[in-house]
């Protein structure tokens, strides 16, 4: 089956560029879509088919996608932004997620 | 817009059935989009459990196809999930989300979700 495969955690200074990886054999052949879920809520679509940011998602977000890597870009990165990120996207049979990545604003 | 809400039992005892229902509001189901399922259990990441269209068709994860259902009431609007002969390993968030493209494009928006525990 396939895998997408993200750090476990990042890092990153308020007002500096943080980057989330999602790895998956050849996934820049496919979509992928992006969500952050903040603590005790709901996940919320960022990034969805690699760039395109959704109404309300603030321009610091950015997405790429090619070879084996997907990557979620936080410019100026605010505290509130502090939570879990997912990718994900689908193979033949099944939507696929990343296991999440825990980004720290500090 | 659209807005998604679960119902059903949040306890469920080991080897019973778990039976969620999400009501659709701010959009007729009838009118498109595809329909999911997503859970999360406590700490843990997100995964795909099925989704519908309006017609009916589902397309399930291989991994819990044999248990799981997946139907909708064009009438109520609404869409529901059955898990049959929960473990504890089913005990999780459950969310329902739309689908915008195909049956596992992107999911947006989701619902609040609602914990299911399976204990006896």
């Amino acid at each position: 089956s396939y895998e997408l495969t993200q750090p476990p955690s990042v890092s990153v200074s308020p007002g500096q560029t943080a980057s989330i990886t999602c790895s998956g054999d050849r996934v820049g052949d496919k979509h992928v879509f992006w969500y952050r879920q903040k603590a005790g809520q709901s996940p919320v679509l960022v990034i969805y088919e690699d760039t395109q940011r959704p109404s309300g998602i603030p321009e610091r977000f950015s997405g790429s996608n090619s070879g084996n890597t997907a990557t979620l870009t936080i410019s100026g990165t605010q505290s509130m932004d502090e939570a879990d990120y997912y990718c994900q996207t689908r193979d033949s049979t099944t939507a696929v997620f990343g296991g999440g990545t825990k980004l720290t604003v500090l | 817009q659209v807005q998604l809400e679960e119902s059903g039992p949040g306890l469920v005892k080991p080897s019973e059935t778990l039976s969620l229902t999400c009501t659709v509001s701010g959009y007729s189901i009838t009118s498109g989009y595809y329909w999911a399922w997503i859970r999360q259990p406590p700490g843990k990441g997100l995964e795909w459990i099925g989704s519908i269209y309006r017609s009916g068709t589902t397309y399930y994860n291989p991994s819990l196809k044999s248990r799981v259902t997946i139907s909708v009431d064009t009438s109520k609007n609404q869409f529901s999930l059955k898990v049959t002969s929960v473990t504890a390993a089913d005990t999780a968030v459950y969310y329902c989300a739309t689908v915008r493209q195909t049956w596992a494009s992107w999911f947006d928006p989701w619902g609040q979700g609602t914990l299911v525990t399976v204990s006896s």
